[in-house]
């Protein structure tokens, strides 16, 4: 089983701020994806990062895949209440396989 | 395309009873995974299924759970003599290949 670390585990910030959240693993990945669940709500697949190094935007949500493919980040910029909810990190499951994720950081923005 | 729909969304046993969860897949999916949420473990694989065939079963107790799919209608994870433990969200996910589609899920009390 590959173990999935994610930090922080909470992070409460105010709205404007930017902020950093990590997924990190001894194993090496072909791709990593992250996903955002909203309260009440499943989690929504945000992207998937395929190559080492790679870099990938959403509005205001970068995403980069370490270069070794053994970590990613996730760097919100001028964070939004919108944006509160718990983000997970999942390598990409084959099909037939389930999805094995980490714990999640769980943001809390406040306005 | 409707999305994956579960119900009932809150759902409130006694110890003892039983508590039956149901996932309607995106349609065109054949594929179903149910996981289970707790606060201290996070989102957790139990089940996976194609329809009327349970293909991993893995993540689920031996005891008291059980999962169907039957050619028509929704999937249903069964919960028998539910007890205070068993207080979780559990979310289905369904899956025409590879990429899963997660439902809002169904919240789960055990008084």
């Amino acid at each position: 089983t590959q173990l999935l670390e994610q930090s922080p585990q909470f992070l409460s910030i105010q709205e404007g701020e930017n902020l950093t959240v990590y997924c990190n693993s001894s194993s090496v990945f072909s791709s990593l994806q992250w996903y955002r669940q909203e309260p009440g709500e499943g989690p929504v697949l945000l992207v998937t990062v395929v190559t080492g190094g790679e870099v990938k935007k959403l509005k205001r949500l970068t995403f980069q895949f370490g270069d070794a493919r053994k970590d990613s980040s996730l760097h919100i910029t001028a964070a939004q209440p919108g944006d509160t909810g718990l983000y997970l990190c999942a390598p990409p499951n084959q099909a037939g396989t389930a999805l094995i994720f980490g714990k999640g950081t769980t943001l809390s923005v406040s306005s | 395309n409707a999305g994956v729909m579960q119900n009932p969304r809150h759902l409130v046993r006694r110890r003892g009873q039983e508590a039956r969860l149901r996932c309607s897949p995106m349609k065109g999916h054949s594929h179903v995974y149910w996981y289970r949420q707790l606060p201290e473990e996070g989102l957790k694989f139990m089940v996976y299924l194609q329809k009327e065939n349970i293909i991993d079963e893995s993540g689920m107790p031996k005891e008291r759970f059980s999962a169907e799919f039957p050619k028509e209608g929704p999937s249903i994870l069964r919960i028998q003599q539910v007890v205070r433990g068993d207080s979780a969200a559990y979310f289905c996910a369904s899956s025409p290949q590879d990429t899963q589609y997660f439902g809002p899920g169904t919240r789960l009390t055990v008084l």
